[in-house]
């Protein structure tokens, strides 16, 4: 069946250093992946997306890599700050279903 | 502040209770959306609706009922809830329902976090 998963609950790392959170999925079949941060007390917030034809996308302090070969999805963050302590989630998409991950704790330690 | 807002912040009911769920939003998106997020699980979706009409029932138990009187409002209507119900309930919503509960350009409230005695 389909899962997305994340290899890392959880991660730390040094204020302005970068930070990498992985996430490996099953289905082949997915066209669409898409990152999201929780902070808490709050509901996910959308950060980045890509799509299956596409290998990289870059936003603001953040990159997304897909690699369709391996079926896994990173999120990097450059320059971490405290701010980005949050839980992040990677979901994929599929023509009607969508499927969403564990989460990755991310703690910014000053 | 993403737009959309969730009522009440916190719930505490008996299992015998009967209590709504109200999600608002003001951003003109078509879709909107029902999640259950339990401690140390995924997120996962519960209901979708799409221009007022529910296009997504994810198994949920009968003791969860939705209601999306407009494409602004939706709620979630509960009623002889089980302790394992206790969760936060997350609505979000999208422009909209290209992809069945993998919205693009997703904006989620804050959630209810519901805990039942």
């Amino acid at each position: 069946g389909e899962s997305v998963g994340l290899h890392l609950p959880t991660l730390s790392v040094q204020e302005g250093d970068n930070s990498i959170i992985n996430c490996a999925y099953s289905n082949s079949a997915s066209d669409y992946f898409i990152w999201y941060k929780q902070e808490s007390g709050k509901g996910p917030q959308f950060i980045i997306d890509i799509r299956s034809n596409m290998d990289k996308r870059q936003g603001q302090r953040v990159t997304v890599l897909l690699n369709k070969t391996v079926k896994h999805l990173s999120l990097q963050i450059a320059a971490t700050q405290p701010g980005d302590s949050a839980v992040y989630f990677c979901a994929e998409a599929n023509a009607g279903k969508s499927t969403f991950g564990d989460g990755t704790t991310l703690t910014v330690k000053p | 502040e993403t737009g959309v807002t969730q009522t009440p912040r916190h719930l505490v009911m008996g299992m015998t209770n009967k209590k709504s769920l109200k999600c608002e939003q003001h951003l003109g998106h078509n879709a909107m959306y029902w999640y259950k997020q339990s401690a140390k699980k995924p997120l996962e979706l519960m209901f979708v609706y799409n221009f007022k009409e529910q296009t997504e029932n994810n198994s949920v138990p009968s003791r969860f009922s939705p209601e999306c009187p407009n494409s602004s409002h939706l709620f979630l209507h509960l009623h002889t809830l089980q302790p394992e119900d206790s969760a936060l309930y997350l609505c979000a919503s999208s422009q909209d329902q290209r992809f069945f509960g993998g919205p693009t350009e997703a904006f989620f409230g804050q959630g209810t976090r519901l805990t039942v005695v």
